[in-house]
Formats: C-alpha cells, structure tokens, sequence
C-alpha cells in the first residue's frame, strides 16, 4: 500500500512570507505527527493529530499550526517565516494516538529553504 | 517533559565491528523506547522498539537493552555492513505522551 505522502517536496521562501505543507498519511491511518528536522537538533516534536483534534503539541512559537481532515490528511502552517525554520518537516503516521501505541511511518519529508 | 540525550554524535567503525550507541531519558514515567534509522534522502524508519517491561530486545544483528534503574538504554548493532550507515534515533515516550527523539548519530561503516 502506499506510504505517506508529503508535499511538496522542496520550497524556497523569503523571510516574512508563509508556507503550507501537506500531509497524506497512510490509508487507515488516523494519528498525524509533525517534526522539525535540524541538523544538531535531531527530531524535533511539532503536533500531533487524531481524528481531527490536536492531541499534542511541542514547545513552538504560533506561528506554527497545522489541522487534520476529516480524511486524515494533515496540513501545517508557518507563517512570518524566519531564517530559522529552515529546516526539513516531516510527517508521520500512525494506526493509533499516543507516542507509545506503535510504529510511526514517515514521509520523505519537505524540505524549507528561508532566505 | 521528557528529554532524551543521545551519544555519540558520529561513530566510524570497520566494517564487521559492532557499534553501541547510548540513550538517558528523564522521565521515569517513560515505558516505550524505540530505535529509527534514517537513510539519506528518506524519512526515519522503526529498526526496533522495547517496551519498559524487558530488559532486552533481539533481532538478527540488533539488539537494545534498557536499563530503568539508570534511565538508559542502548542500541547494539554487531557485525556492521556498510549498508548499516545511515543516522540512528533513539526515542522516549510515556503513556498517551508525545514520542520525543534524541539528537542522532550518524554511523558509518568503511569497508
């Protein structure tokens, strides 16, 4: 079956403009999970979502959102893009909510380019 | 909230050596501990997982033991491949709880 899906893959934006990255996960699939991928930082918890309710959510500034449809898919959002948030996003998903319930699958990940 | 360290940041090995690489989490509360490996290019995929109610956890070549008392655990992975180089996660989750990774390692394999 197919894998999750990110999109798009690569983007470059300048500082101040926002971004929308999307998310489709596994069909099944309910838990959406976002992290921030740095290099040095590792995998950094953004949010996560369950039937279209944020269950979690990391230390992050608001200018980090994100949503779930009722389709599972999941977008996120940044807006007032900084030279910082770049960075690759990845998305994963899972059967059940919770970091403890099993495998996360990951997307390839979308990689953000802030000048 | 939970925080997880992970050691070392790099590790070269020969190719047929083992290699350990160490994890401490702070949260007592934490009870699912599980391994990822991410290869270049790609999104990180589940190698091996333990769950705090065993000691130790085998597949093939890998192996993670934990160690609640110490809030430690540890992935071994024994005679390595170049095939096995890619960067490794060490992860922490209690329950219901967000699954936090550490800092990654990446490990190469020279032939």
């Amino acid at each position: 079956k197919a894998g999750v899906t990110q999109t798009p893959r690569y983007l470059i934006k300048t500082r101040g403009q926002q971004v929308t990255l999307s998310c489709s996960p596994i069909s099944g699939h309910r838990s959406v999970s976002w992290y921030q991928q740095t290099p040095g930082q590792g995998l950094q918890f953004l949010f996560e979502y369950f039937s279209e309710t944020q269950r979690n959510k990391g230390n992050f500034p608001g200018r980090f959102s994100g949503r779930q449809f009722s389709n599972s898919r999941s977008e996120m959002n940044v807006s007032t893009l900084e030279l910082g948030d770049s960075a690759l996003y990845l998305c994963a998903s899972s059967l059940e909510a919770g970091g403890n319930t099993g495998e996360l699958f990951f997307g390839e990940g979308s990689r953000l380019t802030v000048l | 909230g939970e925080n997880v360290e992970q050691h070392p940041s790099t590790l070269s090995v020969q190719e047929g050596d083992s290699a350990v690489i160490k994890c401490t989490y702070s949260d007592s509360a934490s009870n699912y501990f599980p391994w990822y490996k991410q290869e270049l290019g790609k999104g990180p995929q589940l190698i091996i997982d333990i769950r705090s109610n065993v000691g130790e956890k085998k597949d093939q070549r890998i192996a993670v033991t934990l160690n609640k008392t110490a809030k430690h655990f540890s992935l071994h992975i024994t005679e390595t491949q170049p095939e096995d180089s890619a960067v490794y996660f060490c992860a922490a989750s209690s329950n219901t709880d967000k699954l936090i990774f550490g800092t990654g390692t990446r490990l190469q394999v020279f032939p």
